[in-house]
Parts: structure tokens; sequence; C-alpha cells
């Protein structure tokens, strides 16, 4: 079975350091990978996904960035972080969307909540 | 741009009663997928119940059901015989067929609380 991992699960962090949020995907070959954002009181904003190894895009202009060295390893980065880098992050996965149809579903890791001092 | 509406950030329900989330939302697509996930207080997004567009039956998963009205752009969510564990955040999701990115669009959620 297709197993999803997120780490840490809690990070304090002063202005201006860097960040590392690191997820992994078992069970599976070719995953779409995505990094979410939920911040207090909204829902989710999609900040990258990634359809293969090298192939990052970003939804939105951040202080973050994303890499995938791996096929199954996703990493949220950034190299000074800001007080509006707090939130909650999550990683997901889903089966490569190709054109052909499938259940659809995102699979959610456990998340990783970030405090920025 | 396909948008997700929730218009109720707060709902409250008696403990095996029975409670309806709305959700709305807008799209140009014909084919797509709809979801509700929960996130309970772990904070961990879990699926409920999935929706495919082109089946007019509405989608249930024991105790959860959808009234999709796909005219309307409508998908709520009932869920029966509340229980103290369906405390959560509900989230509604979108997400079109066509195309390789597979990302979901969501609703800001409907914060659930059930009774005893």
């Amino acid at each position: 079975s297709q197993t999803i991992h997120q780490w840490p699960a809690t990070l304090v962090q002063p202005v201006g350091s860097p960040l590392s949020l690191e997820c992994t995907v078992e069970g599976t070959s070719n995953p779409n990978l995505y990094w979410y954002r939920q911040a207090a009181g909204r829902g989710l904003q999609l900040l990258f996904y990634s359809v293969g190894i090298g192939q990052i895009s970003s939804e939105v202009p951040q202080n973050l960035s994303a890499s995938r060295p791996q096929d199954r390893q996703f990493i949220l980065s950034s190299k000074k972080l800001l007080l509006s880098d707090s939130g909650f992050y999550l990683c997901a996965w889903s089966v490569p969307f190709m054109g052909q149809r499938n259940t659809g579903e995102l699979f959610f890791g456990e998340g990783s909540r970030l405090t920025v001092l | 741009a396909q948008t997700v509406t929730q218009s109720q950030p707060e709902m409250s329900v008696q403990e095996a009663e029975t409670v309806t989330l709305s959700c709305t939302y807008d799209t140009s697509e014909s084919d797509y997928y709809l979801f509700w996930y929960k996130q309970p207080p772990s904070r961990q997004m879990i699926l409920v119940i999935r929706q495919e567009a082109y089946k007019q039956q509405n989608a249930t998963e024991n105790r959860f059901s959808v009234n999709f009205q796909k005219a309307a752009k409508s998908f709520s969510l009932k869920i029966s015989d509340s229980q103290l564990g369906d405390a959560a955040m509900y989230f509604c999701a979108y997400r079109k067929q066509r195309g390789s990115q597979g990302n979901l669009i969501f609703g800001k959620g409907t914060k659930l609380s059930v009774k005893p």
C-alpha cells in the first residue's frame, strides 16, 4: 500500500533562518507531488506541484522554493524565512494525471506546522 | 478560473442527528471531480467522499452522502447519525479531469461541531 510521510511535524524558526521540509512517498512510482499551505481560518493554497524529477511548477510568487531530487521525494525550502511564512504545510501525492481517468483524489501527509518568530 | 465556495464557516449538530454542509463551485469544464475532505484536530486531510461529474448518481459512503446538482454547480454533503468523531473541518474540493497538473482547488472549509 502507498504511504506518505512528511517531517518535521513542528518547527519554530527565527526570521531570516533557512527552512527545509521533506516529504516522501512509498509504494508508488512517478506520483504527482504537491505542496499546499493552510493559513489560519483559510482553505488550502497550492504552492508547488511536480509531475516528475526536477520538474517544479510554482503557483504563487513567494519566498519559498521546491525541489524533487528523487522520484518520490519532495522538498520545500527557503533561504530566509519571513513572518508571513508561518502556517501549516501539507504535502500530497496523486496518481499520475496523464489524461487517463482515475479516482482523482490527493493523498495527504500528516502536515508540518511552521512558526516563524 | 475555477472557484469553490463554502458559505457556512461553522455548523453544529446534535449527536445522532443529520447535518448538511453546502458547497458551490464555478467551472466551465464539463468533466471534473468533486471531493469532501475531513480535517480533524490532528490536521491530516482525510478523504470522505468523491463524485465524478459524469456520473448522475449521488455518491454514498456509509453515513456520508452527497447531493450533486451539476446544473446548479452545487455539491452538498449530508452526514447522517452524526457521531462525536465527525467533529472536524470539512473542505469541499474540485479537480478538473483534463490536463496533467491535477491539483485540487479547495473551499475555505466548514467547522462542524457535534454536541453530545
